[in-house]
């Protein structure tokens, strides 16, 4: 029973690059969450995500970053025109439905670096 | 919006307990999670305790919430080297039931 998949594991993209981060949930969970943690901070929600909805998006910067979750696949973080700024840890978690939503599965994350 | 404080590191002997402490601002949180985070790793579900609750045992960990002081606090009993991680607290609040809110963490070093 795989848990939370993300990858890459470790990417690194140069200034003005595309990174697109990949998370596939736990099988059955619908909702998926992508946080992002800054060296030596807590993490800060960015965006939540259903299937083919973003129901609430308020943590993500407002330009160069977007969010998918389609029908088939994985859902996608993707960053245009990365800036050092950007480099940190994205998580992504899930959780089903009918469970607390604060009972959320994490993923090992997606370490960015931006050179 | 919520904020959360955490100390920022705690060092305990192996055995000991270790007392890790939060607080936080917002008193309609409803759930209050405890993760831990290891090395290069994501958050690992803890416990949690409901906001109408004071007290919670689950094996090693007990959780203790002070809701007129909007304090949390997480002990863990007898103390392994396997514990050493960063500890976050995360209340969710009311009006967004799905938005964890993370503080800092605390980083605990079990010493042998």
């Amino acid at each position: 029973n795989a848990g939370v998949m993300q990858n890459p594991r470790h990417l690194v993209r140069r200034r003005g690059q595309e990174a697109r981060l990949r998370c596939s949930p736990v099988k059955g969970h619908s909702h998926v969450y992508w946080y992002r943690q800054l060296p030596e901070e807590g993490l800060k929600f960015m965006v939540y995500l259903q299937k083919e909805n973003i129901i609430d998006e308020s943590g993500m910067p407002k330009e160069r970053f977007s969010a998918e979750f389609p029908k088939e696949g994985p859902s996608i973080l993707r960053i245009q025109q990365v800036v050092r700024g950007d480099s940190a840890a994205y998580f992504c978690a899930s959780s089903p439905p009918e469970r607390g939503a604060g009972e959320q599965f994490f993923g090992p994350g997606t370490r960015l670096t931006v050179l | 919006g919520e904020d959360v404080e955490q100390s920022l590191f705690l060092s305990v002997r192996e055995g000991d307990s270790s007392v890790i402490n939060c607080t936080y601002t917002d008193s309609s949180s409803t759930y209050l999670y405890w993760y831990k985070q290891e090395p290069g790793a994501g958050l690992q579900l803890l416990t949690y305790i409901f906001s109408n609750m004071d007290m919670k045992q689950d094996q090693r960990l007990t959780v203790l919430l002070n809701k007129k002081d909007k304090h949390l606090s997480l002990r863990i009993a007898d103390t392994q080297t396997g514990d050493s991680a960063i500890y976050f607290c995360a209340p969710v609040p009311m009006d967004s039931s799905y938005k964890l809110i993370f503080g800092s963490g605390t980083r605990l070093l079990v010493r042998p």
